[in-house]
């Protein structure tokens, strides 16, 4: 089955500076990456996606990069803010698989 | 719009009891997953159900069961709870087609067995 590697596990970042979280995937039949942000107490949020046809996409702060050759997505994340401290997980989906592979998740820690 | 809701919030049960967890899909939605989160072995895919039928199961006991009603509401049942059952249980909901594995999860379940 899909194995998905998330680094780093934990990452602390001054306020303004930016932040990248790198995922790699297994399954080469993989075409789809999103990614999801949860906070305490809280399920996980969707905030960012792409799919195996775009190679970058980009959200106001929040960008996505792919590889499909090299099987590795990666988040950015610029001018970090304080509530963008929360635990930050990557997947992969393929068609008809009905199912999201995710990363051991990333801890962010925005210091003021 | 309304999110997905999960009902119970917080859960305590004994080692051998069952549990049954429910899930509403967001409206229009017809395809629920379940997950299950420990500290652990992270988010764990249980099973994916649309029109009341499973598509997918992931490696878990067969203590760990589900279903989906007509209006695409979803339980999941545990069955003879063991002290590793403890997780938080989540509940994702998706819209068919193309964009079917776009998933927008609830906040969870959290079920402590005792």
């Amino acid at each position: 089955g899909e194995n998905v590697e998330q680094h780093p596990s934990t990452l602390s970042v001054q306020e303004g500076d930016s932040a990248v979280i790198k995922c790699t995937y297994s399954d080469s039949a993989s075409n789809y990456f999103p990614w999801y942000k949860q906070e305490l107490g809280k399920g996980p949020q969707l905030i960012i996606d792409i799919r195996s046809n775009v190679g970058e996409k980009k959200d106001q702060r929040i960008a996505v990069t792919l590889n499909k050759t090299a099987k590795h997505f990666s988040l950015h994340i610029t001018e970090t803010q304080p509530e963008d401290s929360a635990v930050y997980f990557c997947a992969a989906s393929k068609s008809n698989d009905y199912k999201l592979s995710f990363g051991a998740g990333t801890t962010v820690t925005v210091r003021a | 719009k309304a999110g997905v809701t999960q009902t119970p919030r917080y859960l305590i049960k004994t080692r051998g009891q069952q549990v049954t967890l429910s899930c509403s899909p967001i409206s229009g939605h017809r395809s629920v997953s379940w997950y299950q989160q420990t500290p652990g072995q992270g988010l764990q895919f249980l099973f994916e159900y649309f029109s009341e039928t499973q598509r997918n199961k992931g490696n878990f006991p067969g203590r760990f069961s589900g279903r989906q009603f007509s209006n695409s509401r979803s339980e999941m049942n545990v069955s003879t709870l063991e002290l590793g059952d403890s997780a938080l249980y989540l509940c994702a909901s998706s819209t068919a087609g193309y964009l079917e594995n776009e998933q927008f999860f609830g906040p969870g379940t959290r079920l402590t067995v005792l």
